[in-house]
């Protein structure tokens, strides 16, 4: 069983739509939680960070953390066609070294 | 400013050579992290360089890849007798502070893309 899963989707839905993006987790040492947003032949772009659990909103974007049940979502309101990207859960802290572990990314299509 | 910047982009290479991937991390970086992704999936840790040091590789898959940071900025992954296996994105990302339990953002480069024959 993989550290962390992620659903690889492809997800499509129509210009304005709510997206719902979730990983699952299985390391309860993992102390802090990120999204990343991915181009196609593009490095990762950090999206969003939380440390605990909760929600943390950022304009369109919100991502929500649940500890208790190793569950962390990214909520993105009124999607763009500009968003059509992949979107990957990354989760770190549970060493001393920073490294990432990440989720395989789920594939976002939004249709104008 | 600038960015992480990986060269080259591209690598075409055949099954049993040796190659030399290159990354310039942001100035001033202190951090910096080795990343392989495979098609379809999520960027997998290799290594983690604070200063020069190697402070965590145990994400090299075997003693055919090593890294080094002489001078703890730019970095330089290699491979020796590549296999088709290693076929994928090479990812080097950066950070202001050494890692740890520390939120510091992980800036990325482009990657190189290796193509082993």
């Amino acid at each position: 069983q993989k550290e962390v899963e992620q659903d690889p989707g492809p997800l499509s839905v129509p210009e304005g739509a709510i997206v719902s993006l979730n990983c699952t987790y299985s390391n309860s040492a993992f102390q802090y939680f990120m999204w990343y947003r991915q181009y196609s032949r593009k490095g990762p772009e950090l999206l969003m960070y939380t440390y605990s659990s909760g929600n943390k909103e950022d304009g369109r974007f919100t991502a929500q953390v649940d500890k208790s049940s190793k569950y962390i979502s990214l909520f993105i309101r009124d999607s763009q066609p500009s968003d059509s990207a992949t979107y990957l859960c990354a989760m770190g802290g549970s060493g001393n070294t920073g490294k990432l572990i990440f989720g395989q990314g789920t594939t976002l299509q939004v249709k104008p | 400013g600038a960015g992480v910047s990986q060269t080259p982009s591209n690598k075409v290479t055949e099954k049993g050579k040796y190659v030399e991937l290159r990354c310039d991390p942001i100035s001033g970086h202190t951090a910096l992290y080795w990343y392989r992704q495979s098609l379809g999936q999520g960027p997998e840790f290799l290594i983690y360089f604070q200063g020069t040091g190697a402070a965590d590789d145990s994400g090299l898959p075997n003693d055919r890849f090593f890294a080094v940071r002489p001078e703890g900025s730019v970095s330089t992954l290699k491979i020796q007798r590549t296999e088709r296996g290693d076929s994928a994105v090479y990812l080097c990302a950066s950070s202001l502070r050494p890692g740890g339990l520390s939120t510091d953002t992980q800036y990325f480069g482009p990657g190189t893309r290796l193509t082993v024959l």
